[in-house]
């Protein structure tokens, strides 16, 4: 999900069901990828990463998924839960020798009980 | 360990003052990140520090920002003098080095409004 002026994109999933949140990222020649948790009033919290050799990544109920054709990220999420809820970025880095994380605007997930 | 710990948690003040924000990494943790957080430009890198020197402030927005690390449990930005645009949530991070893939742990955010 792509952020438009002040509004986060806003994905709303049942308990239960399965999250898909969705990033395009900038530069092709990034090379590692993180998706991050922000609840409110708190910082990012990392969730999983991903190296630009994989398409696939799985942790505990969450999945990565890289397509460097079109240059897209996406985590999944089974099972979604009341905690799940929070705002979640994806980051970049451009390799090459940076340091930097370059961060999407996020996407709200609301999870309805 | 108590994480990442950022003062004051919340911060008023008036166009024109000096706004001091704090940062205590988490202890053996080599490298500092000063972040800022608006809904209109999301979480920007600032500043980062690696064994108390600063690496990179291209992301420092204007000479009226300034940010220090003393040592290695302490950072600080400066904002001085502070302006209506500046208001955002400022974050501060710590690793336990540059590597990339070495997470960076974020502290609670300094909100800051300036009036």
């Amino acid at each position: 999900g792509e952020s438009v002026g002040l509004h986060l994109p806003t994905l709303s999933v049942q308990e239960g069901d399965n999250s898909i949140i969705n990033c395009a990222y900038s530069n092709s020649a990034s090379d590692y990828f993180i998706w991050y948790k922000q609840e409110s009033g708190k910082g990012p919290q990392f969730i999983i990463d991903i190296r630009s050799n994989m398409d696939k990544r799985q942790g505990q109920r969450v999945t990565v998924l890289l397509n460097k054709t079109v240059k897209h990220l996406s985590l999944q999420i089974a099972a979604t839960q009341p905690g799940d809820s929070a705002v979640y970025f994806c980051a970049e880095n451009l390799g090459a020798g940076s340091y930097q994380l370059t961060f999407g605007k996020g996407t709200k997930l609301s999870v309805i009980p | 360990d108590a994480g990442v710990i950022q003062s004051p948690r919340h911060e008023v003040t008036e166009m024109g003052q000096e706004v001091t924000l704090r940062c205590k990494p988490i202890s053996g943790h080599n490298s500092l990140f000063w972040y800022r957080q608006t809904m209109m430009r999301g979480l920007e890198l600032l500043i980062y520090f690696n064994n108390n020197v600063p690496i990179d402030d291209s992301g420092m927005p204007e000479d009226r920002f300034s940010a220090k690390m003393p040592n290695a449990s302490f950072s600080t930005l400066k904002i001085q003098p502070s302006e209506p645009r500046d208001s955002a949530v400022y974050f501060c991070a710590s690793s336990s080095s540059l590597a990339v893939n070495n997470e960076q742990f974020f502290g609670p955010g300094t909100r800051l409004t300036v009036l």
